[in-house]
């Protein structure tokens, strides 16, 4: 199965802003609204960030929003605080055949 | 509250089978389907299929198919998936994750370290 591609790292000072890009194609990201964000502690399981492109689960710090332009999506985390350190994923529903869920390959954000 | 819970650790030997449970309470099991994703030591995460608990019916990855089973046993709200003729590069934690509303994971279970050496 072909993964999202994401950059394999992202860094920034504590209170500035990154993001996050995960480029994908026209059966995956540019044709749903269905991309989710993940962000993963070592040794730990993945947790939900944002869902349906830019929507926030409940107790998820409105310092991380979701975006998405043609076959790009983009996770930006705003003020960044050190427990933000830590890998993100992101996943699109994809209609390309199976598998029918495809995530990204990764990004390790690191607070400088 | 929703729960996931997984159970430890397994080391098996080149060819061997294993399967993984996934005991899930707080919601209503039948309601919402759930997946299977596994990682590899230090690599990303891969989608390994979904089962509707309600039906029973399984949907899986190409590249799983033939050597995955997902299986669920509704009386206990637990969610298992086999893996057979496991090799080493089979080696992974594997996730069993809720599916929302829609096509999103948003609840995860610990993870089970599965170990395949000889």
């Amino acid at each position: 199965q072909s993964a999202l591609t994401q950059p394999a790292s992202v860094s920034g000072s504590p209170g500035q802003s990154i993001t996050i890009s995960c480029t994908g194609t026209s059966s995956d990201i540019g044709g749903h609204n269905y991309v989710s964000w993940y962000q993963q502690y070592p040794g730990k399981a993945p947790k939900l960030m944002i869902y349906g492109v830019n929507n926030r689960p409940s107790g998820v710090s409105n310092r991380f929003s979701g975006s998405k332009s043609g076959n790009t999506a983009s996770l930006t985390i705003s003020g960044l605080q050190a427990e933000d350190e830590a890998d993100y994923y992101c996943n699109s529903y994809t209609s390309s055949n199976t598998p029918p869920y495809v995530f990204g390959t990764g990004t390790k954000v690191t607070v400088l | 509250q929703v729960q996931l819970v997984q159970f430890g650790a397994e080391v098996k030997k080149p060819g061997a089978s294993v399967k993984v449970s996934c005991k899930a309470s707080g919601y209503t099991f039948s309601g919402y389907f759930m997946h299977w994703v596994r990682q590899a030591p230090g690599q990303g995460l891969e989608w390994i299929g979904w089962i509707n608990p309600d039906t029973g019916d399984t949907d899986y990855a190409r590249n799983f198919e033939g050597w995955v089973t997902m299986t669920r046993d509704t009386s206990i709200t637990t969610v298992y998936m086999e893996l057979s003729r496991l090799r080493s590069d089979d080696t992974a934690v594997y996730y069993c994750a809720r599916e929302g509303w829609n096509y999103y994971f948003d609840y995860w279970g610990q993870g089970s370290l599965v170990t395949v050496s000889s």
